[in-house]
């Protein structure tokens, strides 16, 4: 069975803050997939990474980072320099390309960041 | 382009309405997805097609009937629904199954 763990159920942070949000997960499975989503107030899932589980090289896109680490099971994601405008919930999830895991999503169970000015 | 549009944005209904939701996406991918999202939670798979073929059903209840028409097209028929259905229903699309997912907006349901 394959399991994602989110521990933070909520952060709070200032403006220009650093904020780094945790993703533990579980799985049997030799190649899988990661991803990160982010859900604003307004519903829509929008798609951030897609790591695979082969490439375990650190990714930056702009102000946010991630940081696979297989050893760990862990795949955690920052953001520099927070601004009000990354205020949502944001959502890590596995997916399993092989036996009764293929084609669905496994979500955490997601954390909110709240950004103040 | 990234997107999948959804039809309602939001939609109110009584039990004993009859009603569609319906997922459009142009990038091309064969595999379509519905889930089911209610607050604070994340989102639960219902329904999975492929090559417009019924994948996988997570057990929902038959007042829950989707349809894909085409390629391009998904439908989630609604007939007979409680209160407790009332959530935020999201429509993905992926080039094939095991593959990124991308969500549209989602519909706003309310069941009176």
């Amino acid at each position: 069975a394959q399991k994602v763990t989110q521990a933070q159920t909520e952060i709070s942070v200032v403006e220009k803050e650093d904020v780094t949000l945790d993703c533990v997960y579980e799985t049997r499975d030799t190649t899988y997939y990661l991803f990160w989503y982010k859900q604003p107030p307004s519903g829509e899932l929008v798609f951030l990474i897609r790591r695979n589980s082969f490439d375990e090289q650190n990714e930056i896109s702009g102000r946010y980072s991630w940081n696979f680490q297989k050893s760990t099971s862990s795949f955690n994601f920052t953001i520099t320099a927070s601004q009000v405008v990354d205020s949502a919930v944001y959502f890590c999830a596995l997916l399993g390309p092989h036996g009764t895991s293929y084609g669905k999503l496994t979500f955490g169970q997601g954390t909110i960041l709240t950004v103040h000015p | 382009d990234t997107e999948v549009t959804q039809t309602p944005k939001h939609l109110v209904m009584g039990m004993t309405n009859k009603k569609s939701l319906k997922c459009e996406q142009h990038m091309g991918h064969r595999a379509m997805y519905w889930y089911k999202q209610k607050a604070k939670k994340p989102p639960e798979l219902m329904f999975v097609y492929s090559y417009e073929k019924l994948s996988i059903n997570e057990s929902v209840p038959s007042r829950f009937s989707p349809e894909c028409p085409n390629s391009s097209l998904l439908n989630l028929h609604l007939h007979a629904l409680q209160p407790e259905d009332s959530a935020l229903y999201l429509c993905a699309s992926s080039t094939r199954e095991a593959d990124t997912q991308y969500f549209g907006p989602g519909t706003r349901l309310t069941v009176l």
